[in-house]
């Protein structure tokens, strides 16, 4: 079957820099996405990587490696606001997208 | 309206009873979803449509219908709302169908509750 792991919670402090992992086995891949979602929100859109590498986008990176079927999100500068859920989702060879239940992360003072 | 518009945004139900949750998007784009949330599940697809016309059943269809007779909305139906059937459903449209690269703008989510 298809599946999408990330950690459920994650705590970090304010002001440091967090690491939220993702790791999929998918029938095939075509991109993978980061989303932030606020309690009682709408996800959002955060980054869309389908080469491996870096990308970054101010405070927030996203990294690929194919061949090991991993992302992480990198958050920098951690301000309270960033107290969310983080979602994974990969698309697969029909072009569906896959989500992980989305990763928790608490920031404290 | 700006982006996607969801209503109601909340909703107590008595099972068996039939119920449609509005989408409207002003933002012209083809492809809508329908995505239902769970604690502890990643979402998941309902159904989906990549243009007006056209709807296609995505991975937990059963007990769902919707309708695109136009761009802008996309109606999700409960035909006869059972217990499980309690979520946080989402909109969400995107200026490409599920083979593009664009991302998804979502609603502000209508949490139904089945009693």
């Amino acid at each position: 079957g298809q599946n999408i792991d990330q950690p459920t919670e994650m705590t970090a402090t304010e002001g440091a820099i967090v690491q939220i992992n993702c790791t999929y086995q998918t029938s095939g891949f075509n991109g993978l996405f980061w989303y932030q979602q606020h309690a009682g929100e709408a996800p959002t859109f955060l980054s869309y990587n389908v080469l491996d590498g870096l990308e970054e986008k101010g405070r927030f990176s996203s990294f690929l490696s194919r061949s090991k079927g991993y992302s992480y999100l990198l958050l920098k500068e951690l301000q309270m606001k960033d107290s969310a859920s983080y979602l994974c989702a990969v698309r697969d060879s029909n072009y569906q997208l896959i989500w992980g239940a989305g990763t928790k992360l608490i920031i404290k003072p | 309206i700006a982006g996607i518009t969801q209503a109601p945004t909340s909703q107590i139900l008595a099972a068996g009873r039939r119920m449609t949750l509005r989408c409207t998007q002003d933002m012209r784009h083809n492809a809508m979803y329908w995505y239902r949330q769970d604690l502890g599940l990643g979402l998941r697809l309902i159904h989906y449509s990549n243009t007006a016309g056209t709807t296609g059943k995505g991975e937990v269809p059963d007990g769902y219908s919707v309708s695109r007779a136009n761009t802008d909305d996309f109606p999700l139906t409960l035909a006869s709302a059972v217990p499980s059937q309690t979520s946080v459903y989402f909109c969400a449209s995107s200026d490409s169908g599920l083979d593009g690269a664009g991302e998804l703008f979502f609603g502000e989510g209508s949490r139904l509750t089945v009693l």
